[in-house]
């Protein structure tokens, strides 16, 4: 079945640093890449997501890169501050196919932003 | 306000009780779902549903059911609870099946 492997599983950066986290997937047919953030407590919040036909999407601080080729897509922050401090998910879909609708999620990266 | 509500929020119960947990969006969603997840760790799919009589299991294997009479409304049932099932459950839906929306979590303890 759909297997998304994320690295890595814990990542420290001082603040002003940029972090960098990296998915894999598995299933050609994926379509659709989102990544949530889950502050400690709460709920997975989307941050950002791209889909296939598109190979890079920022929004301010944070981007999303895919290579499709390679099936991997990475999450980028950039300037990072405190309040970044949370656990990303990384997630892969196949969209509105048929056995679509599924988000398979990735492992997993805490990341911790020291002041 | 448009949201996924989930109850109870946190319950502690007993070994081989058994427990629904609620799960109502407002956002008009066809496609819900419910994930495990055990603090900070990966999000497990154990059910999800594409509409009204519509139920799938997940890629976790789950002694949990759910039914989907509503389309609003998803709960997700256990017959008898063991401690194995101590673990955080998260409800959620979409639209197309893309950007998925998470309740709030029900904290499960079994004792």
């Amino acid at each position: 079945g759909e297997n998304v492997e994320q690295h890595p599983s814990t990542l420290s950066v001082q603040e002003g640093d940029s972090a960098v986290i990296k998915c894999t997937y598995s299933d050609s047919a994926s379509n659709y890449f989102p990544w949530y953030k889950q502050e400690l407590g709460k709920r997975p919040q989307l941050i950002i997501d791209i889909r296939s036909n598109v190979g890079e999407k920022k929004d301010q601080r944070i981007a999303v890169t895919l290579n499709k080729t390679a099936k991997h897509f990475s999450l980028h922050i950039t300037e990072t501050q405190p309040e970044d401090s949370a656990v990303y998910f990384c997630a892969a879909s196949r969209g509105l196919d048929k056995q679509g609708g599924k988000l398979i999620f990735g492992q997993g990266t805490e990341l911790s932003v020291k002041p | 306000e448009a949201d996924i509500y989930q109850t109870p929020r946190y319950l502690v119960i007993g070994t081989g009780k058994k427990i629904t947990l609620e799960c109502s969006q407002t956002m008009g969603h066809d496609k819900m779902y419910w994930y495990q997840q055990d603090p900070g760790m990966e999000l497990h799919l154990i059910h999800y549903s594409y509409g009204v009589n519509s139920t799938e299991k997940g890629d976790l294997s789950s002694e949990s059911t759910v039914s989907r009479i509503r389309t609003e409304h998803f709960p997700l049932t256990l017959e008898s609870a063991r401690p194995s099932h101590t673990s955080q459950y998260l409800c959620a839906s979409s639209v197309d099946g893309d950007t998925i929306y998470f309740g709030e979590g029900s904290w499960l303890t079994v004792v």
